[in-house]
């Protein structure tokens, strides 16, 4: 257990339809990040959060969204769905960025399907 | 080009067998690591490395970072072992911003 968790493990949708995922990060690890695992590519860079603010942005839609909350957990909001949007969605957690070892601490992820 | 890349993309061994799996990439980094994903989808961070090379259980981990270049060992393989390794570079200075590989898919065969 990563201590990572990621809710809903299952979400099955249909086109158009707007999303929320959700993620709690290991206690006291303050940096979330999100990635995409499509099933033709490997895993890409989502977005990363640091203590509520934005820090780093990958290859992140615009139709898609994400937040850290002062508790520390963060959500991804996906909205006007495609088919292509289907994957899974991992969200990982790493300590404090003084005396950071740089370990990612994986979820178990979100399997979005889009019907 | 990809900036990380791994070969081989598939490996299939039998049980015992020592196991390579090597990652190149072509950008500057702070830090690699080697990660596992069972075919379940979970993820798991076995190593770290800036420099040299470590060793857990089974698993060595090196690095040399003149040549770009690390290798994933397995020692006495196991069927338990079969799952996809991922070869990640974490590329600023606060170890994050990480660019993964491809993945090399592993089948231990009993």
């Amino acid at each position: 257990d990563s201590g990572v968790t990621q809710t809903p493990k299952h979400l099955i949708t249909a086109t158009g339809q707007r999303v929320t995922l959700r993620c709690s990060p290991r206690s006291g690890d303050l940096s979330v990040y999100w990635y995409q695992q499509s099933l033709d590519q490997g895993l890409q860079f989502l977005i990363q959060y640091y203590n509520g603010e934005e820090r780093a942005k990958g290859n992140i839609l615009e139709r898609f969204s994400a937040q850290q909350f002062p508790d520390l957990h963060s959500e991804l909001n996906l909205s006007s769905l495609e088919l292509g949007d289907s994957a899974l969605y991992f969200c990982a957690s790493s300590a404090p960025l003084v005396g950071n070892t740089g370990e990612l601490f994986f979820g178990e992820g979100s399997r979005l399907t889009v019907l | 080009k990809n900036e990380v890349e791994q070969s081989p993309q598939n490996l299939t061994a039998q049980e015992g067998e020592f196991i390579t799996i090597n990652c190149s990439y072509s950008v500057g980094i702070s830090a690699l690591h080697w990660l596992q994903q069972h075919p379940g989808g979970g993820i798991v961070s076995l190593f770290m490395l800036s420099s040299g090379k470590k060793k857990h259980g089974r698993l060595i981990a090196t690095i040399n970072i003149q040549e770009k270049h690390s290798s994933l060992h397995i020692t006495a393989s196991h069927p338990r072992d079969s799952a996809v390794y991922i070869c990640a570079v974490s590329r600023d200075n606060y170890g994050q911003n990480f660019v993964f590989g491809p993945g090399t898919r592993l089948s231990v065969l009993p």
